[in-house]
């Protein structure tokens, strides 16, 4: 049981170049979350989408969007990437109020 | 808006009990969740809490008083490996909106 996979774990990109990260979950979860953890700042919601074919802004969804392709997968993109974006990448997915199953995270440098 | 306060630190000593508060803001409540991160991994989920009252899984237990907007984590028989970063959640809606973590030590 795979549950909640993330690529890529690493990646580094220049300043005003684009990237996708990817999610896929096989627990057939309605929702899933995208967050960035900075330190000191705690996990920080970007975009998160309720249902297959919605989604909607978290708390910092500047410079980012999001595709809910299918029921499985959540992708994040960062459309030109900045120093600030700099930052660790959870992906999420839960079924109902209760718990949370997080990917193991992307480590993204923007330099 | 929503906002949650913990604790930036605690530390206790291996075998002890602690306890971590939180209390938030929100509207459109519906339960406080604890998750666990130790360094360079994922959250996990510890537990939930959507009505008033304890919650007991083994070491761990959390609390939550919805009329004053508070919950905490109690984590009893410390242990050198419960030393990471605990975080609170509120579940809003759809949203899990996180607080700042608190990072615990433990000293042997």
């Amino acid at each position: 049981n795979a549950g909640v996979t993330q690529t890529p774990k690493f990646q580094v990109l220049k300043t005003g170049q684009s990237m996708t990260l990817q999610c896929a979950q096989d627990m057939n979860h309605n929702s899933m979350y995208w967050y960035r953890q900075d330190p000191g700042m705690g996990l920080r919601l970007i975009y998160y989408s309720a249902s297959e074919g919605t989604t909607d802004k978290g708390e910092v969804p500047n410079g980012y969007n999001v595709s809910r392709l299918n029921k499985r997968e959540f992708s994040l993109r960062l459309e030109s990437a900045a120093p600030s974006q700099t930052s660790v990448y959870f992906c999420a997915s839960r079924q109902s109020n209760g718990e949370a199953f997080f990917g193991q995270g992307t480590r993204l440098t923007v330099v | 808006g929503q906002s949650l306060e913990q604790p930036s630190e605690v530390t206790a000593v291996e075998g002890a009990i602690v306890q971590i508060n939180c209390t938030y803001q929100t509207s459109g409540f519906y339960g406080l969740s604890w998750y666990q991160q130790h360094d360079g991994g994922a959250p996990t989920f510890l537990s939930y809490n959507a009505l008033d009252g304890l919650e007991e899984t083994g070491r761990f237990s959390s609390f939550l008083s919805r009329s004053d907007s508070y919950g905490y984590l109690l984590l009893q028989e410390l242990q050198m490996k419960d030393s990471a970063s605990y975080f609170c959640a509120v579940n809003r809606d759809d949203k899990i909106i996180f607080g700042k973590g608190t990072r615990l030590h433990i000293l042997p």
